[in-house]
């Protein structure tokens, strides 16, 4: 079954702190994977997006890893800010026809 | 990335009105748009698949005549909320599939709060 799972559901840090979400996934055949910020009430803003030959990715304080051996893949936050504070939302996409399965997300709350 | 709107990013109607959305993709041409609901503090929904020049794919369960979707050009397509009633109340968001660059991904829109009083 293709299925998306990330970890932990919810997270709380301080401020500067660095923090890494997870994600394992069992979706095949794998096409890429992604993951994404979605402050409440805005669309989902993609972060990263990685094919099978990739295994890092980063995007200012934003890095993400992909083992497609293992079917995991980590996002790390660098000295978190405040504006961090939001869900961090996993998606792998399948090859054919682009069906996409969507993690539960990760809420990320950021304190000072 | 890529940018995509949606217009109105809020919207307040009466019961048995009908809502249109608007979804946007500004810098690239989309074959495909998604819509997507998402209640408070869950994941995104899957709702139709539109695809330009044919009809759209429903998930199961969701209405295709309450939820009427349009996608008459490469950079637009609509929902329309027929004869909405409070249980419609959601956010909606949609998504354009891009594949250019040899990359396949979305970009989502920045999402549609519908209230139906």
């Amino acid at each position: 079954k293709n299925q998306v799972e990330q970890s932990p559901q919810s997270l709380i840090i301080l401020e500067g702190k660095n923090c890494t979400l997870q994600c394992n996934y069992t979706v095949s055949p794998f096409s890429n994977l992604r993951w994404y910020k979605q402050d409440t009430g805005r669309g989902p803003v993609s972060l990263t997006i990685m094919t099978f030959s990739e295994n890092t990715k980063s995007n200012g304080r934003y890095t993400a890893t992909l083992d497609a051996d293992t079917k995991q893949s980590s996002l790390h936050i660098t000295a978190s800010q405040l504006s961090d504070s939001a869900s961090y939302i996993c998606v792998v996409t399948r090859t054919g026809g682009f069906k996409t399965i969507f993690g539960a997300g990760t809420r990320l709350f950021v304190k000072a | 990335g890529a940018v995509v709107s949606q217009h109105p990013s809020r919207v307040i109607c009466k019961s048995g009105t009908s809502v249109k959305i608007e979804c946007r993709s500004l810098d690239f041409q989309a074959t495909t748009m998604f819509w997507y609901r998402q209640f408070p503090k869950k994941s995104l929904m899957l709702m139709a698949t539109s695809n330009e020049g044919s009809k759209a794919t429903y998930e199961q369960g969701v209405e295709k005549d309450k939820f009427l979707i349009n996608h008459a050009s490469l950079t637009l397509s609509t929902l329309t909320v027929t004869s909405a009633h409070p249980e419609d109340s959601s956010f909606y968001i949609c998504s354009a599939r891009d594949q250019r660059e040899g990359l396949d991904t979305q970009y989502f829109g920045p999402g549609t709060r519908l209230t139906v009083l």
